[in-house]
């Protein structure tokens, strides 16, 4: 496989329940992230991995939690949601350091909490 | 505090009706400015890069350009399957990419 891959696509989840979106990227880039993305809102930049060590959490709720076990996998663990959690969520993976910053985005697992 | 405009929000054009999208920016440090196009359910697909004032790229019907505070993306003689949503991203001095809401342009035949 190539690029950045998400799994699962869709997920549908209860208040209650707890589950694991993730992301695997075969480009050997360096930093991988998360973001958000809701109707009507730019990206949301949620965390940033850089060689494996979380650089940023914006302000993100504690029901998001995220695991970066290596420089090839991301995971976002999801716990007690909330309906306006309810998004597309990327991740994106680059290579710091080099000449080009561009970030390869994933297809996106699309949440729906109810 | 960094800031992304981008307009206009939405855009119907005919296939062959050439127009350009604006992203307006106020970055600290910027390194650099994306152009993405992102298709209903996909994620962004990288489209440009610009690093400087004057810089200019080109790729099939598209057009970037970089000024100190605003980028275009000039659309020449569309086709349908040019309809997307497009995203500007400037990379500011922390290195992060800072998203706009985006263009989203429909290309009607």
């Amino acid at each position: 496989e190539t690029g950045v891959t998400q799994t699962p696509r869709h997920l549908v989840m209860g208040m209650t329940n707890k589950k694991s979106l993730k992301c695997e990227q075969h480009l050997g880039h360096n930093a991988m992230y998360w973001y958000k993305q809701s109707a009507k809102k730019p990206l949301e930049l949620m965390f940033v991995y850089s060689l494996e060590e979380r650089v940023e959490n914006n302000s993100v709720p504690s029901r998001f939690s995220p695991e970066c076990p290596n420089s090839s996998h991301l995971f976002l663990h999801l716990h007690t949601l909330q309906p306006e959690d309810s998004a597309l969520y990327l991740c994106a993976s680059s290579q710091t350091g080099g000449s080009n910053y561009g970030y390869t985005f994933g297809s996106g697992t699309r949440l729906t909490v109810v | 505090e960094d800031q992304v405009t981008q307009s206009p929000e939405a855009l119907r054009l005919q296939e062959g009706e050439s127009s350009s999208l604006n992203c307006s920016y106020t970055v600290s440090g910027l390194r650099g400015l994306f152009w993405y196009r992102q298709d209903p359910g996909k994620g962004p697909e990288f489209l440009f890069t610009l690093y400087s004032a004057g810089e200019e790229k080109e790729k099939e019907r598209l057009k970037a350009t970089l000024t100190k505070k605003e980028s275009f993306l000039h659309i020449t003689a569309p086709k349908p399957e040019d309809s997307a949503t497009y995203l500007c991203a400037p990379l500011g001095g922390q290195g992060n990419l800072i998203f706009g809401k985006g263009t989203k342009l429909s290309v009607k035949p």
